[in-house]
């Protein structure tokens, strides 16, 4: 059964620092990998999407790597800013044991201050 | 247009009442989920419709009865709920299965449900 760890389950940091989001999962039989954003109450917004056979995607301020054989991925947020406050899960997509399925972690919850 | 839109935002209902919950997308997905998700915890798959059929069903109480009328719509119907029952519901959707590399899922904002 896969498992998805995410470390820190929380992080404070001052406006303007560079951080990293870490997510370790047990089984590399993975088909791709998604990091959400979710606000308070809120759904889940995707952020990055990366495929099995890529290593790395970018969007913006966001950089999301992977190294399958190891099972890691990193959220990389540059000059982070208030408005990134928010929990951040990170899912693996695969084949459980009854079909395909996202598995999440139980998520960063980051808190940026001005 | 990436939306995938859950009516109602917010439910509040009575262990002995039946409501539904509703969600549609217009991306054309063939792939549509229900998650539970409590606070503080990640979301947690509850069904899994593909090309309308039911795919995966984890094991949930029959007081849940998901219905998928067409690739566009899938509900969510509710009946003699326990309180802790009392969750946020997550609607989702795909453009195939999420174990067919390069599939990105889509959330919708959801549904926060309180059993009384």
């Amino acid at each position: 059964k896969q498992e998805v760890t995410q470390i820190p389950a929380a992080l404070s940091v001052p406006e303007g620092e560079n951080l990293v989001l870490n997510c370790s999962f047990t089984d590399s039989a993975i088909y791709n990998l998604q990091w959400f954003r979710q606000d308070p109450g809120k759904g889940l917004t995707s952020l990055l999407l990366i495929q099995s056979s890529q290593r790395e995607q970018t969007s913006g301020r966001l950089n999301a790597s992977l190294d399958k054989s190891s099972g890691r991925s990193t959220l990389y947020i540059a000059a982070s800013q208030p408005g990134d406050s928010a929990t951040y899960l990170c899912a693996v997509g695969g084949l459980g044991t009854s079909g395909s399925r996202l598995t999440f972690g139980e998520g960063t919850q980051l808190t940026v201050n001005p | 247009d990436t939306e995938v839109t859950q009516t109602p935002k917010h439910l509040v209902m009575g262990m002995t009442n039946k409501k539904s919950l509703k969600c549609e997308q217009h991306m054309g997905h063939r792939a549509m989920y229900w998650y539970k998700q409590k606070a503080k915890k990640p979301p947690e798959l509850m069904f899994v419709y593909s090309y309308e059929k039911l795919s995966i069903n984890e094991s949930v109480p029959s007081r849940f009865s998901p219905e998928c009328p067409n690739s566009s719509l899938l509900n969510l119907h509710l009946h003699a709920l326990q309180p802790e029952d009392s969750a946020l519901y997550l609607c989702a959707s795909s453009q195939r299965g999420v174990s067919l590399s390069g599939t990105e899922a889509f959330f919708g904002q959801g549904t926060r449900l309180t059993v009384v």
